[in-house]
């Protein structure tokens, strides 16, 4: 079973600039998130995709924006880059909603975004 | 609005010792709460998932609890290793499906 993915690993922006950090999901799995991680700190949410669409959204503004595919792969984009947006990006998967470990998500190794 | 506090946030403990590390939130109405070992610079291992019906999960020397009334979850480890080094954070669910983390517990075991 192939787990969670994240490309690139680690990258370096300049302000103003776009990025766009992708994730392909664990087999079986048809949600998706998106978590930013500061340094120090615990991750926090950014949105969800359920079937293409998104489904859930945290306190971020509208230059992130994300996509799903057909097949449960998803992206993440970020527009304008500013210093904040240094960080870990996490992607997670979750398994269907059935069974004792319903909702559990499954994180890959995430991407590290440097803007400088 | 749900906040999650993790204490103690940073443990040290020589090899062998049990320990024990606390997760508080301010919302009983969460649908479950998963437990995470994060390595420096690395992406998050689910270590266990206590659905809201549970009270507890076991996973070889990790025992963790949920008390929802009291807002309060432990993460039991028994028989620490160095290996066993790393951040260990507690997150429970939102009303989005989404996770709401605490800062974590960087863990310490010494040879």
């Amino acid at each position: 079973e192939t787990g969670v993915t994240q490309s690139p690993t680690h990258l370096i922006k300049t302000r103003g600039q776009q990025v766009t950090l992708r994730c392909s999901s664990q087999s079986g799995h048809n949600t998706v998130s998106w978590y930013q991680q500061a340094l120090g700190q615990g991750p926090q949410f950014i949105f969800q995709y359920y079937r293409e669409e998104e489904n859930g959204r945290g306190n971020f503004p509208p230059r992130f924006s994300g996509l799903q595919f057909p097949n449960y792969s998803s992206e993440l984009n970020v527009n304008a880059l500013e210093l904040d947006d240094s960080a870990l990006y996490l992607c997670a998967s979750s398994t269907p909603a059935s069974g004792i470990r319903a909702g559990e998500l499954f994180f890959g190794e995430g991407s590290r975004l440097t803007v400088l | 609005k749900q906040e999650v506090t993790q204490i103690p946030a940073a443990l040290s403990v020589p090899e062998g010792e049990n320990l024990v590390l606390n997760c508080s939130f301010t919302d009983s109405a969460i649908y479950n709460l998963q437990w995470f070992r994060q390595d420096p610079g690395k992406g998050l291992t689910s270590l266990l998932l206590i659905q809201s019906s549970q009270r507890e999960q076991t996973s070889g020397r990790l025992n963790a609890s949920l008390d929802k009334s009291s807002g309060r979850s432990t993460l039991y480890i028994a028989a620490s290793q160095p290996g066993d080094s790393a951040t260990y954070l507690c997150a429970v669910s939102g009303s989005q499906g989404n996770l709401i983390f605490g800062k974590g517990t960087k863990l310490s075991v010494k040879p």
